[in-house]
């Protein structure tokens, strides 16, 4: 079973305006984690934010914040004051309680136009 | 500190042949896990290795192996090369000794493997 959806294969915004992208999980398990990454071309992941399952206060990083509704099990990245390098894949993942394995979605395409 | 390095970046193999990639982690990090991206079916976790032992593994064939060493230094090997090989492979290490859902990974910038 899809353990992380994203259902946005691909998404525009113009630079400046904020951003969201949707992410949905399952699992049954009460300790869990959070993660978006960023994907550029070049192919690195690079680590944007995180959220815990226990954590109460929605995750923010600079231009980056996680929207976090637990009992919807959501968990949306919100881009503020987008600029064009944030053009790149994004994928949400999550890791459940003491398994080191991460399920990540299939991605979402944003381009930011100038 | 220096990042996750992969070595090679780029690969072109014949099917049949095999493969071994390579993984540094980040200096003083002791995991290192490794991830198979595809158009297909996405990043799917493959093994993690953590002190030299394997301690997680993911849903693939046993054509799929890989090792640590004491350094940290991580190897991958595929036996047989199918076509289906063909994707990104990535690198991650992270720090943490104990699993817990918190543990941040680093990822390096993969190695592209096309087999023909």
């Amino acid at each position: 079973a899809q353990k992380i959806t994203q259902t946005q294969p691909g998404m525009f915004v113009q630079e400046k305006e904020a951003v969201t992208l949707d992410c949905t999980y399952d699992t049954s398990d009460q300790s869990y984690g959070l993660f978006w990454y960023k994907q550029p071309s070049s192919g690195e992941m690079i680590f944007l934010i995180y959220q815990g399952s226990y954590d109460e206060q929605n995750a923010t990083e600079g231009r980056y914040s996680l929207n976090f509704q637990k009992a919807r099990k959501s968990a949306n990245l919100v881009i503020s004051a987008s600029q064009l390098g944030d053009s790149a894949m994004y994928f949400c993942a999550m890791r459940e309680g003491k398994n080191n394995d991460m399920r990540f979605g299939a991605g979402t395409r944003l381009t930011v136009k100038p | 500190k220096a990042g996750v390095t992969q070595t090679p970046r780029y690969l072109i193999k014949t099917r049949g042949q095999q493969v071994t990639l390579s993984c540094s982690p980040i200096s003083g990090h002791r995991s290192v896990s490794w991830y198979q991206q595809t158009p297909g079916q996405g990043l799917q976790f493959l093994f993690e290795y953590f002190s030299e032992t394997q301690r997680n593994k993911g849903n693939f064939p046993g054509r799929f192996s890989g090792r640590q060493f004491s350094n940290s230094r991580s190897e991958m090997n595929v036996s047989t090369l199918e076509l289906g090989d063909s994707a990104l492979y990535l690198c991650a290490s992270s720090l943490d000794s104990v699993v817990t859902p918190a543990v941040r990974q680093y990822f390096g910038p993969g190695t592209r493997l096309t087999v023909t």
